[in-house]
């Protein structure tokens, strides 16, 4: 079945630094889409993409979907204290159409260092 | 504001029991998701639906049932309830081609 990996599964960074997460997924993607949890919370949806090639950016996160559909990243530009938390990327495999089933990465955990 | 809600954000059971996890939605949506989340291994889906009385299995099924009697509420059914059971449980609701929405979660223990 689908696979879906996320590197590094762990980082620690001095605030300030930047970050990247890399997702990729053994099969094509309709969309990706990226998720943070919060220490004790839970997924909150953060952005879709879903043209090959596509890169979105939300003040200091930039998000790009390869041309292939088959791997994404998150790059956080001079990390801060509210950075912290779990990175989930998240996708339906190109025959679902994008409906129903949605496999998600194993995630990254943030922590960045004040 | 869309809202998932958990019977429980914290429950205990026994080796044996069989437990039931409720999950409700209020945004009408079609699909509805259950997930286990374990330390390393990110969130893995067990069941979902995209109808009511329509169910799929997800990558880790088994010890596992689901129902869905209607639209907004799908639960999770713990048969004989064991220790590697134990876990986060995490119900999501959405509508096709779009985000998920996360109810709060339930902690699961089972001694």
């Amino acid at each position: 079945g689908q696979q879906v990996m996320q590197i590094p599964q762990y980082q620690h960074v001095q605030e300030g630094e930047d970050f990247t997460t890399y997702c990729n997924s053994s099969t094509t993607l309709s969309n990706i889409q990226w998720y943070k949890q919060r220490p004790g919370g839970h997924p909150v949806f953060l952005i879709q993409l879903v043209k090959s090639g596509e890169v979105k950016k939300q003040k200091r996160l930039t998000f790009q979907f390869g041309e292939a559909k088959k791997n994404s990243s998150l790059h956080i530009t001079a990390t801060q204290t509210t950075d912290v938390g779990t990175y989930f990327c998240a996708g339906p495999p190109w025959e679902s159409g994008g409906y129903q089933k949605v496999t998600f990465g194993t995630g990254t955990k943030l922590q960045v260092i004040p | 504001d869309v809202k998932v809600t958990q019977s429980s954000r914290y429950l205990v059971k026994r080796t044996g029991e069989k437990v039931f996890l409720e999950c409700v939605q209020d945004m009408d949506h079609e699909n509805m998701f259950w997930y286990r989340q374990d330390p390393g291994l990110g969130l893995r889906l067990i069941y979902f639906s995209y109808d009511v009385k329509m169910k799929e299995k997800g990558d880790i099924p088994e010890g596992y049932s689901v129902s869905r009697e209607k639209k907004e509420r799908f639960s999770l059914i713990l048969e004989s309830a064991s220790t590697n059971q134990t876990s986060m449980y995490l119900c999501a609701s959405r509508p096709p081609l779009a985000e998920q929405f996360f109810g709060p979660g339930t902690r699961l223990t089972v001694l």
